[in-house]
């Protein structure tokens, strides 16, 4: 079955850096395009940003354009989110999602989530 | 980008009742619409998506209408287990964008 597990979250300064993981099994990793969601306490969902099966093509929402790095590693079944420049607003439980590419993209399976806390 | 309204924000309905919950997009989505069921501490769930099209394993009490601007995701008679938060999200156009979701609570 399609599992997906999130890690890498932690508590940060304003201005610092995190990487978070997702460790996907139980499909093709590189048959699918992928996607970092955050949702942050008590709020809705936001789509930070996706890649492309094999790494070429990424998006990145404008709140986070220039900060965050999507990549992804194939051969180790792996997504990551670098994150630089973080501020207050950052802070968010970040999901894993296996996207289905049509239009500009859905998410099937989502993983449980890894929290990111920036605070002074 | 493209808004996503859902309405009412919080839903109150007892068990064995049916349950409307509404989407309205800012401009024409088509039917690139899905529809997401959270329930408190965990992911979001895939619970239908072309605007109508069950996801695989949901129940067929859940179902999905409509086209263009206006969404309906109907309940049809609710169990204990459906009590979450429900998003919908719009995949027509580039970003990708949720609702605020509307909280179905027990009456």
């Amino acid at each position: 079955q399609v599992q997906l597990v999130e890690s890498g979250g932690g508590l940060l300064k304003p201005g610092g850096s995190l990487r978070l993981s997702c460790a996907a099994s139980g499909f093709t990793f590189s048959d699918y395009y992928m996607s970092w969601i955050r949702q942050a306490p008590g709020k809705g969902l936001e789509w930070v940003s996706y890649i492309s099966g094999s790494g070429t093509t990424t998006y990145y929402a404008d709140s986070v354009k220039g900060r965050f790095t999507i990549s992804r590693d194939n051969a180790k079944n792996s997504l990551y989110l670098q994150m630089d420049s973080l501020r207050a607003e950052d802070t968010a439980v970040y999901y894993c999602a296996r996207v289905i590419h049509r239009g500009s993209g859905y998410s099937d399976y989502w993983g449980q989530g890894t929290l990111a806390t920036v605070s002074s | 980008e493209i808004v996503m309204t859902q309405s009412p924000a919080t839903l109150s309905v007892s068990p064995g009742e049916r349950a409307t919950l509404s989407c309205r997009a800012s401009q024409s989505v088509g039917s690139d619409l899905t529809w997401y069921q959270q329930k408190p501490g965990q992911a979001p769930r895939l619970l239908i998506y072309g605007a109508s099209i069950r996801a695989t394993g949901i129940p067929a009490r859940f179902s999905g209408s409509g086209s263009g601007t206006d969404f309906t995701l109907t309940i049809s008679s609710l169990q204990s287990e459906d009590f979450a938060v429900y998003y919908c999200q719009q995949y027509n156009s580039w970003p990708p964008t949720f609702g605020l979701g509307t909280n179905l609570d027990i009456k």
